[in-house]
């Protein structure tokens, strides 16, 4: 049983569209982020929610907009998609937060492909 | 600046032999350093976690490595297998203002049989 499960796995969709990714945990843990992996492999922070609450917004365009329905699903949706917006997304989550040590749990990853 | 570097980028050793991958961070003030493994086409998973005061912390055959001095971290893989071929990424948390985890480039780890 997946513990941090995304979908979809891959999105492939053109210049301009809006798209979203959805986020589930089943461990119960209370905290979610996403993350962005570009081509060079780089992991960035994106958000953190925490108990359906903001906790974590790094200078992201606003084009995205987390939403946490309950404290188990963290969706993304981006707006007006641009080439460079083409990266695997990953979805993570955490019992403590991560200042305390909080071991990070992450998702399959969606790779997002912008024509 | 708040940096992670890892060393070297890559690395291409047989099954069966050991290798050890550096990390070095100017993160200051930090309070944890993390270890994570990232095979392609997934997401990374935890190996270790160890606190400003730990020195040391093991996983299997992962032995992780930690002088909060020199601001040094090393990991150490024992008798390599083929399925520890992946990337690893080392991570520091920052805890000053804005806390947050700062990431690594990772390490190109590749076991040849």
């Amino acid at each position: 049983d997946t513990a941090v499960s995304q979908t979809p796995k891959y999105l492939v969709t053109q210049m301009g569209n809006d798209k979203s990714i959805k986020c589930e945990q089943n461990l119960g843990h209370d905290t979610m982020y996403w993350y962005k992996q570009d081509s060079k492999k780089f992991l960035k922070i994106m958000f953190s929610y925490n108990n359906k609450e903001l906790i974590i917004n790094e200078t992201v365009p606003n084009r995205f907009s987390p939403k946490s329905p309950d404290k188990a699903h963290l969706n993304l949706h981006i707006n007006s998609l641009e080439l460079g917006d083409s990266a695997v997304y990953f979805c993570a989550s955490s019992q403590a937060g991560i200042g305390r040590a909080g071991e990070l749990f992450f998702g399959e990853g969606s790779r997002l492909t912008v024509l | 600046k708040n940096q992670v570097e890892q060393s070297p980028q890559s690395l291409i050793i047989l099954e069966g032999k050991n290798c050890t991958l550096q990390c070095n961070y100017t993160v200051s003030p930090f309070s944890n350093l993390r270890w994570y493994k990232q095979d392609t086409g997934r997401g990374p998973v935890s190996l270790t976690i160890m606190t400003f005061s730990e020195n040391t912390k093991s996983n299997g055959r992962y032995t992780a490595t930690l002088d909060a001095d020199t601001k040094q971290s090393s990991l150490h893989i024992t008798a390599s297998q083929l399925s520890d071929s992946a990337s690893y990424i080392c991570v520091v948390y920052y805890a000053g203002n804005n806390r947050k985890l700062i990431w690594g480039l990772g390490t190109s780890l590749a076991v040849n049989p």
